[in-house]
């Protein structure tokens, strides 16, 4: 299986300012055709997942512009350029490039 | 709207079974992927296994071969999963998603508690 390890774990981020989350595979993502089968999810409180990015820097539909992703083969990265409030909650990066898909741990982001 | 709706909580004894709906709308059922992720309280996100709705063909995590099995009725657009053998570690929200290497959307969350 596919190992997914994100960090920080915790991200205290001050509204307004920028917040980093890195991810790494444990093998290359990029499939036989050259995708890289890598995305972000966000989680806020009490709700499911939604899906933010994906192919490592594709925002979904309706996602804000603050929202970017970036990487190559096993190093990816979800940057949100000004934190908002409704920001808050945790954040996951999933592999698809085989069965079974796997997710990272989580990186919750809260206000300090 | 493109919507996966799931059927309400469950409590369940040790040893019981538990099935799960995930009734689409909005979108053709048989033409994308479904997907069941489960979440223990305050834990992360667990790859169950996944269902192609036109052929019915599926595929489960390791760690659910023999005790989960994802069906589908395409005549009212659900797909169901059933995990049999429940413990205690079972207690978690289960989720559907819709999509093959894409997750979205995903269903609301079903609650199952196994307890004695």
């Amino acid at each position: 299986d596919i190992v997914m390890t994100q960090t920080p774990l915790t991200s205290p981020v001050t509204l307004g300012q920028p917040a980093s989350i890195s991810c790494r595979s444990s093998q290359s993502l990029v499939d036989s055709e050259g995708n890289t089968h890598l995305s972000w999810l966000q989680q806020r409180p009490g709700q499911p997942p939604r899906l933010l990015i994906y192919r490592i820097s594709k925002r979904f539909s309706g996602v804000p512009d603050r929202f970017s992703g970036s990487g190559v083969g096993t190093d990816f990265t979800l940057k949100i350029s000004r934190v908002e409030a409704e920001d808050v909650g945790v954040y996951y990066c999933m592999q698809a490039k085989q069965f079974p898909r796997t997710f990272g741990q989580g990186t919750k982001v809260e206000i300090k | 709207q493109v919507q996966l709706v799931q059927s309400g909580a469950e409590v369940k004894k040790p040893g019981a079974s538990v099935k799960v709906s995930c009734k689409a709308s909005g979108y053709s059922f048989t033409s994308y992927d479904i997907n069941w992720v489960r979440q223990a309280t305050g834990q992360g996100l667990e790859w169950m296994g996944w269902m192609n709705p036109n052929s019915g063909n599926t595929g489960y995590a390791q760690k659910f071969q023999g005790r989960v099995t994802i069906t589908r009725n395409t005549s009212i657009s659900t797909a169901y999963m059933e995990l049999s053998s429940l413990r205690s570690e079972d207690t978690a929200v289960y989720y559907c998603a819709k999509g093959t290497r894409t997750f979205d959307p995903w269903g609301q969350g079903t609650l199952v508690t196994v307890s004695s």
